[in-house]
C-alpha cells in the first residue's frame, strides 16, 4: 500500500461548487503540505501543518482553507471553485523539521469548468 | 527571497548516451539542500538525488550524479546510461538548512527529459 495516498484521483467541477481534496498518510510523519503544479510555473505550497494543531499559509493559500483531521489526514477545501484552480494537487509529508527529504502523494487532477 | 531557475524547458537524449539538466538557484543562507525530484507520467513526484550543501563530495545514486558548484549556485543533474524510464519531468527544489521553520520546498519549473530509442 502507498504511504501517502490523495483522493480523488481526478476530479471535475463547476464553478462555484465546494470541492475538498484528502491525504492520508501511514508514514507518521507530523508535518504535512499541500502543493499546486501548474504548466510552466513548477509546485507552489499552499498550506503547511506541522501537527494538528499547527496549520500555516504558504504562498498562495487565498481561495483555499485546510484542515488537520489527525496526524495522519490532511485535507485541502475549495469553498467556492473557479476555473483558475484548475491545477494537478499534491500532498506530500516529511518526519520533522529535522529531515529534509518530503514524501509526496499520487496527486489530484482538479478541473474546473 | 530564494528562486530557483531551470532554464532548459526541454531536453532529448538517445538512450545509453549520457544527458545534463541545468538548474541554478538564488540564496542568501548558507545552510541549504537541493533535490531533484523526477515526475513520471504516472504523476508521482519522486526523489532522484539530494545534496546538502555543506558537503563539497557531490552525491550519486546509481547512475545519476549531481556537479554542485556552490560558489555558482548551481546544481546540475546527470544522468547516465539514459534509459527509456528515465523520460520523465525533471524538477530542482531547493529547502533552507534544517530547523528552518517551514521545510518549504521551492521548485524550480521543470525540464522535460525525452528518450529516444
Amino acid at each position: 500500500d502507498a504511504d501517502v495516498t490523495q483522493t480523488p484521483r481526478n476530479r471535475i467541477t463547476k464553478t462555484g461548487k465546494r470541492i475538498m481534496l484528502e491525504c492520508s498518510q501511514t508514514k507518521g510523519h507530523d508535518r504535512m503540505y499541500w502543493y499546486r503544479q501548474d504548466p510552466g510555473l513548477g509546485l507552489r505550497l499552499i498550506y503547511y501543518s506541522f501537527d494538528v494543531k499547527d496549520i500555516n499559509k504558504g504562498e498562495i493559500s487565498d481561495g483555499y482553507s485546510v484542515s488537520r483531521q489527525a496526524q495522519a489526514k490532511f485535507s485541502l477545501s475549495l469553498e467556492s471553485a473557479i476555473p483558475n484552480q484548475t491545477a494537478l494537487y499534491f500532498c506530500a509529508t516529511s518526519p520533522s523539521k529535522y529531515t529534509d527529504t518530503q514524501y509526496f502523494g499520487p496527486g489530484t487532477r482538479l478541473t474546473v469548468l | 527571497a530564494q528562486t530557483v531557475t531551470q532554464s532548459q524547458p526541454e531536453m532529448s537524449v538517445q538512450e545509453a548516451e549520457t544527458v545534463t539538466l541545468s538548474c541554478t538557484y538564488d540564496t542568501s543562507e548558507s545552510d541549504y539542500y537541493l533535490f531533484w525530484y523526477k515526475q513520471p507520467p504516472s504523476r508521482q513526484m519522486i526523489l532522484v538525488i539530494r545534496q546538502e550543501a555543506y558537503k563539497q563530495q557531490n552525491a550519486t545514486e546509481n547512475r545519476f550524479s549531481v556537479n554542485f558548484q556552490k560558489a555558482a549556485k548551481s546544481f546540475s543533474l546527470k544522468i547516465s546510461d539514459s534509459q527509456l524510464g528515465d523520460a520523465a519531468m525533471y524538477f530542482c527544489a531547493y529547502r533552507k538548512g534544517l530547523g528552518g521553520a517551514t521545510n518549504k520546498l521551492i521548485f524550480g519549473t521543470g525540464t522535460l527529459l525525452a528518450v529516444q530509442p
